[in-house]
């Protein structure tokens, strides 16, 4: 089981283009989550989805939308990118049911010009 | 809202020594915490949570919610214990499962020979 897996790894972008950066979860997992992670800092969550619905959404605009498919895998949408949006993407899945922890993916880095 | 604070950003011990990794957290509800490390070149990985009570590669952790902490220690760090650690807390998302993860900026433990 290679876990849980993310593409592309790097991606360069410019002010203004639009991203869509995609996650397939660990054998198993329902449930998908999004974090960003800027230069020295932790993981911030950005939303979690369950069932192809967005459960929980953390402190983002509208900007950052996703998705979640009937397999589970998932997508991560960013609009109008902006200077700051450059970081590491993380996606963590889950077990939807019984408190199971989040297992990370290795990231896509974000660059924008 | 909740919130993690390390408040150590580097810790340096010697091969042998015991080791102390600070964590503390506000949060009105009843959390459950964690702690992932990363290791150079792999991704982020639960080291433990503490609704386990476990002892992984030696660590342990006690949950004190009098002082709000949740600080990580071991007796004895090897140099293979040199990596990023992050302190996280989690919410309920609804009964059955963890919702957002929220991190703290991470300790980068470095073990000397």
């Amino acid at each position: 089981d290679a876990g849980v897996t993310q593409s592309p790894t790097h991606l360069i972008k410019t002010r203004g283009q639009q991203v869509t950066l995609r996650c397939s979860p660990k054998s198993g997992h329902d449930t998908v989550s999004w974090y960003q992670q800027a230069l020295g800092q932790g993981p911030q969550f950005i939303f979690q989805y369950y069932e192809e619905e967005e459960r929980q959404r953390g402190n983002f605009p509208d900007r950052f939308s996703g998705h979640q498919f009937p397999n589970y895998s998932s997508e991560l949408n960013v609009n109008a990118l902006l200077l700051g949006d450059s970081a590491l993407y993380l996606c963590a899945s889950s077990l939807g049911t019984g408190y199971q922890p989040q297992h990370f993916g290795d990231g896509t880095r974000l660059s924008i010009l | 809202a909740q919130r993690v604070t390390q408040p150590e950003k580097l810790l340096s011990v010697f091969k042998g020594a015991p080791v102390e990794l600070k964590c503390n957290y506000s949060y009105s509800g009843s959390p459950e915490l964690f702690w992932y490390v990363q290791y150079s070149r792999q991704r982020l990985q639960l080291l433990l949570r503490h609704i386990s009570r476990e002892s992984i590669k030696g660590f342990t952790a006690d949950l004190n919610k009098g002082e709000t902490s949740f600080h990580l220690k071991k007796p004895f760090a090897q140099e293979e214990d040199s990596a990023m650690y992050y302190c996280a807390l989690s919410e309920d998302a609804g009964g059955t499962s963890y919702g957002k993860l929220t991190f703290g900026q991470g300790t980068i433990l470095t073990v000397h020979p």
